[in-house]
């Protein structure tokens, strides 16, 4: 199985200041890696897939990066409504797919 | 619009069964394939389970292997997930999600608790 790690676990900033999260693959899962955003009480939702691929509708502040075993997920310039827990997901070993633990993005 | 609609949740005992339901519109549900999803509380998300748009594909996590079964009816626009044999780890927020490899659209997800 290949496990995801994500860093930090939390991540406290202030909104403008940018975010940069990681997601470490424990072996290649070449550019399939994908990024969710989940707020409480919510279900996911789908924001880069393939690694750099903004999904339907999400704003151009986030962006994704990587290959290989190291990723990352940024956004320029944070908004109220970015604090949320964010989930890397791969799928290179598809049908199991399988999900980082996850990073909190809180407000400073 | 997109919409999927998770409902069978709620109380069950260890050993019990449960079946979860998935209602599916704003989609032509019978070209894309579904996923379960669970996430337990406080916890990150597990995947358990992948049906093909046909249905002639499934797949399952091992943590569900031989105790849950998923099906579709794409006539009624539908996904279940029977679930057998709980276990109090199966306590959980159960979701369905459509996609292939990467999960566009989930329902809200029901909860499931597996408790004495």
């Amino acid at each position: 199985e290949i496990v995801l790690t994500q860093s930090p676990a939390t991540l406290s900033l202030s909104p403008g200041e940018r975010a940069t999260l990681s997601c470490r693959a424990s072996q290649s899962v070449s550019s399939y890696l994908a990024w969710y955003q989940q707020k409480p009480g919510q279900a996911p939702r789908l924001l880069i897939y393939d690694a750099s691929n903004r999904a339907t509708g999400v704003p151009a502040r986030f962006s994704g990066s990587g290959s290989g075993t190291d990723f990352t997920l940024s956004i320029s310039s944070l908004e109220p409504e970015d604090f949320a827990v964010y989930y890397c997901q791969q799928r290179s070993s598809w049908p199991l797919i399988t999900f980082g633990q996850g990073t909190r993005l809180e407000i400073k | 619009e997109v919409q999927l609609v998770e409902s069978g949740g709620g109380l069950v005992q260890p050993g019990g069964s449960l079946r979860l339901s998935c209602a599916a519109s704003g989609f032509t549900f019978s070209s894309y394939e579904v996923n379960w999803v669970r996430q337990a509380p406080g916890k990150g998300l597990e995947w358990i389970s992948y049906i093909s748009s046909g249905g002639s594909t499934i797949y399952y996590a091992d943590s569900v292997k031989g105790r849950f079964t998923i099906s579709r009816d794409n006539a009624k626009n539908s996904l279940s997930l029977q679930m057998n044999t709980l276990r109090a780890e199966d306590t959980a927020v159960y979701y369905c999600a459509n996609g292939y490899n990467y999960l566009h659209y989930w329902g809200q997800g029901t909860l499931v608790t597996v408790s004495s």
